[in-house]
């Protein structure tokens, strides 16, 4: 079984101020996906990586998956009170036709 | 407009009382699922199906049914719901394999009494 952790559970930042979320695993992934789910809605896709090393943006949000293909991070620069949200990473092995999904960083960010 | 509707969004009911929740994809993706969020155990899959009448088992099946006669409906069974069933349950779909990403229902919180 492959396992996703990420760091940490919760954060709770005040805006402008800059955050990272990690996402490690000891199993290789083909594509990692990170996606933000706010109260009483299911997750929406951010972002999918499938290169080791790259790096995409989304505005404020940097997303980068490790060169090996472990691990991966959301970046989120001078962060929002509409950043608060619940954040979800989630990997594929090879052309397995199931998602991995880590336990979450629950963020919030207050005035 | 692009979605995953569920229905119902919110149910109460009682153990062992029959219920089916219900998924509508507008999207024509051939992958569907099912998946249950609990605190502190994150999303679990219940069920996929990769196509029409082709179905099979995610990490947590148990006490759970899916049938996929159309393209774009997948509904979740509970025969004889029990308390430890009480959770929030997620539909989702994908044009393939979910190495893309998925689009996700807004959610049925399910209560069993």
């Amino acid at each position: 079984t492959q396992l996703l952790e990420q760091s940490p559970q919760f954060l709770s930042i005040q805006e402008g101020e800059n955050l990272t979320v990690y996402c490690n695993s000891s199993s290789v992934f083909s594509s990692l996906q990170w996606y933000r789910q706010e109260p009483g809605e299911g997750p929406v896709l951010l972002v999918t990586v499938v290169t080791g090393g790259e790096v995409k943006k989304l505005k404020r949000l940097t997303f980068q998956f490790g060169d090996a293909r472990k691990d991966s991070s959301l970046h989120i620069t001078a962060a929002q009170p509409g950043d608060t949200g619940l954040y979800l990473c989630a990997g594929a092995a090879g052309t397995a036709s199931k998602l991995t999904f880590g336990t979450g960083t629950r963020l919030q960010v207050t005035l | 407009e692009a979605q995953v509707t569920q229905n119902p969004r919110y149910l109460i009911t009682v153990t062992g009382k029959k219920l089916t929740v219900t998924c509508s994809q507008n999207m024509n993706h051939e992958y569907m699922s099912w998946y249950r969020q609990d605190p502190g155990l994150g999303l679990r899959q219940i069920y996929y199906s990769m196509n029409v009448e082709v179905t099979d088992k995610g990490d947590v099946p148990e006490g759970y049914k899916v049938s996929r006669k159309e393209k774009r409906n997948f509904p979740l069974i509970l025969e004889s719901p029990s308390p430890n069933q009480t959770s929030l349950y997620f539909c989702a779909s994908s044009f393939g394999v979910p190495n893309y990403g998925y689009t996700f229902g807004s959610g049925t919180r399910l209560t069993v009494v």
